[in-house]
């Protein structure tokens, strides 16, 4: 059974910043991975996937992500930080063959100061 | 456009009585899901149906039931069994089995604010 852990449930940046949002993952073989970004009283909304075309990943609003197999892990980044990333973010994990579900982690704030 | 839509956005309803969610999608999706958000819990996972007239139980299936008799249409009730059932509650559609290969990533819906008091 596949599984994702965030490590940080707050991860806190000033604008500007460097973003960094990690996610280890544990599989048997390579699996699909994905970011999703919420914000307050909203739903998930799809931020990139890795499907193993290119290990690294762009996204929407400027993110990216890089798997790395040797690591077990997909975190997100984000060279400089806008006021308006702030939110949660969630990685998820699905197998490769038949139907998936997704699992997800836990979940990370991001806060961003001015 | 297309998307998935919840309702009512904020609910509220007495102790032991039984209250449903609405979740409609218009994606043409064969896959449907139902997830409880708690704060620093992440998602987790109630119900889903890969196709209609089927459903499976997810992690926390106890004090929930689905129904599934239209394609668009996966409702959620939440009834007088469930002990803790104040949660943000999220629906969510995707390609299933039949409708191509993986991966079948999710989308979602505004979410339901369900407050039992």
């Amino acid at each position: 059974a596949q599984s994702v852990t965030q490590l940080g449930s707050h991860v806190s940046v000033s604008e500007g910043a460097l973003v960094l949002l990690r996610c280890n993952y544990s599989s048997s073989v390579p699996p699909y991975l994905f970011w999703y970004v919420q914000y307050p009283n909203q739903g998930l909304q799809l931020l990139l996937k890795y499907t193993s075309a290119a290990t690294l990943v762009k996204g929407i609003n400027g993110f990216e992500a890089e798997f790395k197999k040797s690591e077990t892990s997909f975190h997100l980044t984000k060279p400089s930080a806008h006021m308006s990333d702030a939110a949660e973010y969630f990685c998820a994990v699905s197998g490769i063959q038949g139907f998936q579900k997704l699992v997800f982690g836990t979940g990370t704030r991001l806060l961003v100061s001015p | 456009d297309g998307g998935i839509t919840q309702s009512p956005k904020y609910l509220f309803r007495k102790e032991g009585q039984n209250v449903t969610l609405s979740c409609e999608q218009n994606l043409n999706h064969d896959a449907m899901y139902w997830y409880r958000q708690d704060p620093g819990q992440g998602l987790r996972l109630i119900y889903y149906s890969q196709i209609v007239n089927d459903f499976q139980k997810g992690d926390i299936a106890e004090g929930y039931s689905v129904s599934r008799e239209k394609k668009e249409s996966f409702p959620l009730t939440v009834t007088s069994a469930q002990k803790n059932p104040t949660a943000f509650y999220l629906c969510a559609s995707s390609i299933g089995h039949a409708g191509g290969r993986p991966p079948y990533e999710q989308y979602f819906g505004p979410g339901t604010r369900l407050t039992v008091t």
